[in-house]
């Protein structure tokens, strides 16, 4: 597709269930990141991948969370134990190829609901 | 501290005036900047961006002014229009941080009225 594409768009579920969130980024970029967005406040960065590898993994809150790119390409953001801290939108982002002085492009995020 | 913040949370204006959003930064080391539109159940979006070696850049209506000796990012918005209603943010990437972490502040809510 033309933008980054992000599924589901909507997920609610229990608290201790585990969930996956995917990101499809524009198609050729070969750097792709996550953020968390709470309700009120600007998106917060989790981890960026570069290719198939994580550049930088520093904002994952905790090892609930974990985020994996095996082709370099599609992303899964996996989240186990869910709290109901974890709700918010999750983001992704895509740019061509990671250099700093090129704009991300977002997706319309995945609203996660936990009960 | 070392954040991106914005001075005022919500902004009203008419439709056809002009707008400024105004953002504050603190760390000198700020490398490149991009303002982010966000629509209600959307995701950012890409307005424009510049570079710490520019004060100042125009796109298509609007207009991003960087004055590096008081940390200070502004964004104008000509004949603003209803759609132009939206959340908007700034966010930095820092000089020899992560290039993937896109710092941003809270938000300008801009409101329209007709």
């Amino acid at each position: 597709g033309a933008g980054v594409s992000q599924t589901p768009s909507n997920k609610v579920t229990e608290k201790g269930k585990y969930v996956e969130l995917r990101c499809d980024p524009i198609s050729g970029h070969t750097a792709l990141y996550w953020y968390r967005q709470s309700l009120g406040q600007g998106p917060e960065f989790l981890i960026y991948f570069q290719g198939t590898g994580a550049a930088d993994d520093s904002g994952l809150p905790n090892d609930r969370f974990f985020a994996v790119r095996p082709e370099g390409s599609v992303s899964t953001l996996k989240i186990q134990r869910t709290e109901r801290g974890d709700s918010a939108v999750y983001l992704c982002a895509s740019s061509p190829n990671g250099q700093s002085n090129q704009p991300q492009h977002f997706g319309d995020g995945t609203r996660l609901s936990i009960l | 501290g070392e954040s991106v913040g914005l001075h005022l949370p919500t902004l009203s204006v008419q439709e056809g005036d002009n707008s400024i959003i105004n953002c504050a930064y603190s760390n000198s080391a700020s490398d490149y900047f991009i303002w982010y539109k966000q629509e209600s159940g959307k995701g950012p979006q890409f307005i424009i961006d510049i570079r710490s070696n520019m004060d100042k850049r125009q796109g298509q209506r609007v207009t991003v002014l960087l004055n590096k000796t008081v940390k200070h990012l502004s964004l104008q918005i000509a004949a603003t229009q209803p759609g132009d209603s939206a959340v908007y943010f700034c966010a930095e990437i820092r000089y020899g941080g992560s290039q993937g972490n896109l710092i941003f502040g809270k938000g300008t809510k801009l409101s329209v009225k007709p």
